[in-house]
């Protein structure tokens, strides 16, 4: 199984809203990422957990936190959200040699 | 601080025509990789390209490294329609980080 799954694939949600972004994986990487990205531009790392360990984009503000639940599972937790952070945000997960990272399908979030 | 330049960023070519973009990076690295994004959707992975000299092919498209020039092409040949999409380039920080910076994009279109 080659999948990197998220839900859900739209998120419509207020500013005052707390709402989580789901990703799983069953490639049995040990690497996990969030990427974000605005149209028309390139994915920007946001956060990455890797055996175990979080490295964070200082640039992320801390109204996104992530969660690392097991080593298939990482979420994205969202709370009062500027309608800036909408975007196609994007979970990866990636091991091996080549550090080939392979990527879901996006969640689109739009913050009103 | 790793920065990665891609150019041309538009690109509208004929079928049957050849072109090649390019990946320029600022800092050595380990590792380069190639992605295709078609509209409205994730990221899939093209090429993996991991030591100098290194060249890939899949179906039309090739990619070469070369880590002294900290260049890396993406040739494509006598282009046809389904070609059409962004392609990324994105590099790994040094040091096996598993962190990706990505280029621009490139938005191809091929045209008949």
């Amino acid at each position: 199984d080659t999948e990197v799954t998220q839900t859900p694939k739209h998120l419509v949600m207020g500013m005052t809203n707390k709402k989580s972004l789901k990703c799983e994986q069953h490639m049995g990487h040990r690497a996990m990422y969030w990427y974000k990205q605005k149209a028309k531009k390139p994915p920007e790392l946001m956060f990455v957990y890797s055996y175990e360990k979080l490295s964070i984009n200082e640039s992320v503000p801390s109204r996104f936190s992530p969660e690392c639940p097991n080593s298939s599972l990482l979420n994205l937790h969202l709370h009062a959200l500027q309608p800036e952070d909408s975007a196609l945000y994007l979970c990866a997960s990636g091991e091996g040699p080549w550090n080939e990272q392979f990527f879901g399908p996006g969640t689109r979030l739009t913050v009103l | 601080e790793l920065k990665v330049e891609q150019n041309p960023l538009f690109l509208s070519m004929q079928e049957g025509k050849n072109y090649t973009i390019y990946c320029n990076y600022s800092t050595t690295s380990d590792r380069l990789y190639w992605y295709r994004q078609d509209p409205g959707k994730s990221l899939e992975s093209l090429f993996v390209l991991l030591s100098n000299g290194a060249v890939k092919q899949e179906g039309r498209l090739m990619a070469s490294l070369d880590t002294k020039a900290r260049l890396s092409t993406l040739h494509i040949t006598a282009a046809v329609h389904d070609l059409s999409a962004t392609y990324f380039c994105a590099v790994e920080t040094q040091g096996g980080s598993e962190k990706l910076v990505f280029g621009k994009g490139t938005k191809l279109t091929v045209n008949p």
